[in-house]
């Protein structure tokens, strides 16, 4: 199975702050990357799938990047609704997908 | 609007079994791959199980195999989780998630969960 390891797990940053997240695979998924925001309490939401395509409706703040092993999700200009945990899933292996560890963004 | 709504959740013993439910709603359930997705308190996202379109395939995760199964009725647009032998460890979240059918697979839609707690 591919492992998917996020760094960092946790972030702070301030709001207008420029944000990057990384996602690594333990071997290549090619683009199948995807990214997906949780708010507390609440169901995860996609963000970006492809690695860099942005899904209808979210924010032009967030981006994705990579191919191979190593992707970021960036968020440009930190806004107080962006408090959540991120988390990237590969695709590559579909259906035997996975998720990585997620990752805590405060302000 | 596109929705899942899952249900069928509770309090359950320690090698007893229970079944999840996610009604569908807003789009045509039967075009869709389907997956049971779960998270463990204060945990990360783990795949559960997945069916095809036409019910015709499954997949598991290992944590699954042969105590889990995935079924659907698409006349009904409805998916199911059968979980038998249930342990601790299976306490979660149990979220259905619809695969975008997508030359890139990405779970565009989620239910809000139902909570499974074994204890006894």
């Amino acid at each position: 199975d591919i492992q998917m390891t996020q760094s960092p797990s946790s972030l702070s940053g301030s709001v207008g702050d420029r944000v990057t997240i990384t996602c690594r695979a333990s071997q290549t998924v090619s683009t199948f990357l995807n990214w997906y925001q949780q708010k507390p309490g609440k169901a995860p939401k996609l963000l970006i799938y492809g690695a860099s395509r942005l899904q209808s409706g979210v924010p032009s703040r967030f981006s994705g990047s990579g191919s191979g092993t190593d992707f970021t999700l960036t968020i440009n200009s930190l806004q107080p609704e962006d408090i959540a945990t991120y988390y990237c899933q590969q695709s590559y292996t579909t259906p035997r997908l996975s998720f990585g560890g997620g990752t805590k963004v405060e302000i | 609007q596109e929705q899942l709504v899952e249900s069928g959740g509770g309090v359950v013993q320690p090698g007893r079994s229970l079944r999840l439910s996610c009604r569908a709603s807003g789009f045509t359930f039967s075009y869709y791959a389907i997956y049971w997705v779960r998270q463990a308190p204060g945990k990360g996202l783990e795949w559960v199980a997945v069916i095809s379109a036409d019910g015709s395939r499954t997949h598991y995760a290992d944590s699954a195999k042969g105590r889990f199964t995935i079924s659907r009725d698409n006349s009904m647009d409805t998916l199911y989780l059968e979980m038998r032998s249930l342990g601790h460890d299976d306490t979660a979240i149990y979220y259905c998630a619809r695969d975008n059918g997508a030359p890139d697979p990405a779970f565009d839609s989620w239910g809000q969960g139902t909570l499974v707690t074994v204890s006894s």
